[in-house]
C-alpha cells in the first residue's frame, strides 16, 4: 500500500544552526504536500505547504523542498531555536484517495541550547 | 489558537463507563474528522464528516460512536472501551472533504484519553 514515512526518528540540533526534516513518499500520485508542527500538549499546526507542480516555497524561517522524481520531501528551519523543539510529521493527498491526508509517523526535533 | 475546541483536555475512564468527547469548530468549515494519535504511530483516520453527513468509517470499533449534530460541532460517544483505546483523540476541520485546494486540516488541542 502507500505509504508516507520520515528518514529519522529523532533529530538533536544546536541551537542558531539549521535543521533538515526528511519525508520520503511512495505514491507517486501524490500531489499536495504539507508539514506540520506538533508540540508537547498540543495538536499539530501548520507550518508550510507545497503543491507538486512547485519544487519549493518558503515561508518564515522554513523552506521547503519537493524532489518528485524521487518521491523526497524535506523542511528545512533555519537558526533553530528552543521553541522549534517538537514533533515534525509530514502528509501527502492524492486524487485517488479523496485528497484525504495520509501521516507519517514524526520525527521529534530537539533544541539543544 | 486554531479555531477547533476540543473538551475534555483530559480523561480517565473505566471499561464500563460512557463518557463523551466533544469538538467545536468556530472557522465556518463544512468537513470534520476524528483521529487517533497513539505514540510512535502515524495519526489514524477514524471518521469524517462532510456537511453533517458521515462520508469516512475507517473499520473502527463500534465501541466508537460519532455525532455531527451541525457542521460546527462534532462528538465521539465512548462506551465499553479497552485499555489499548489510551491515546489522544484529534478532531480537525478543513473547507470541504474531497475537494482539491481544501486538503488543509486545522487541529484541535486533542483530549488524552485513559482507559483503565
Amino acid at each position: 500500500g502507500e505509504s508516507v514515512g520520515l528518514h529519522l526518528p529523532t533529530l538533536s540540533v544546536q541551537e542558531g544552526d539549521n535543521s533538515i526534516i526528511n519525508c520520503a513518499y511512495s505514491n507517486s500520485a501524490s500531489d499536495y504536500f504539507i508539514w506540520y508542527k506538533q508540540e508537547s500538549g498540543k495538536g499539530p499546526q501548520f507550518i508550510i505547504d507545497i503543491r507538486s507542480n512547485m519544487d519549493k516555497r518558503q515561508g518564515q524561517r522554513v523552506t521547503v523542498l519537493l524532489n518528485k522524481t524521487v518521491k523526497h520531501l524535506s523542511l528545512q528551519i533555519a537558526a533553530t531555536q528552543p521553541g522549534d523543539s517538537a514533533v515534525y510529521f509530514c502528509a501527502e493527498t492524492a486524487p485517488s484517495n479523496d485528497y484525504k491526508l495520509s501521516f507519517g509517523a514524526g520525527t521529534t526535533v530537539t533544541v539543544r541550547a | 489558537e486554531t479555531g477547533v475546541t476540543q473538551t475534555p483536555r483530559h480523561l480517565v475512564m473505566g471499561m464500563t463507563n460512557k463518557k463523551s468527547l466533544k469538538c467545536e469548530q468556530h472557522l465556518g468549515h463544512n468537513a470534520m474528522y476524528w483521529y487517533k494519535q497513539s505514540a510512535k504511530k502515524p495519526l489514524e483516520l477514524m471518521f469524517v464528516y462532510s456537511l453533517e453527513e458521515r462520508v469516512e468509517n475507517n473499520s473502527v470499533p463500534s465501541r466508537f460512536s460519532p455525532e455531527c449534530p451541525n457542521s460546527s460541532h462534532l462528538f465521539l460517544h465512548l462506551h465499553t472501551l479497552q485499555p489499548e483505546d489510551s491515546a489522544l483523540y484529534l478532531c480537525a476541520s478543513s473547507l470541504s472533504f474531497g475537494t482539491q485546494s481544501n486538503e488543509k486540516l486545522f487541529f484541535g488541542s486533542g483530549t488524552q484519553l485513559s482507559v483503565l
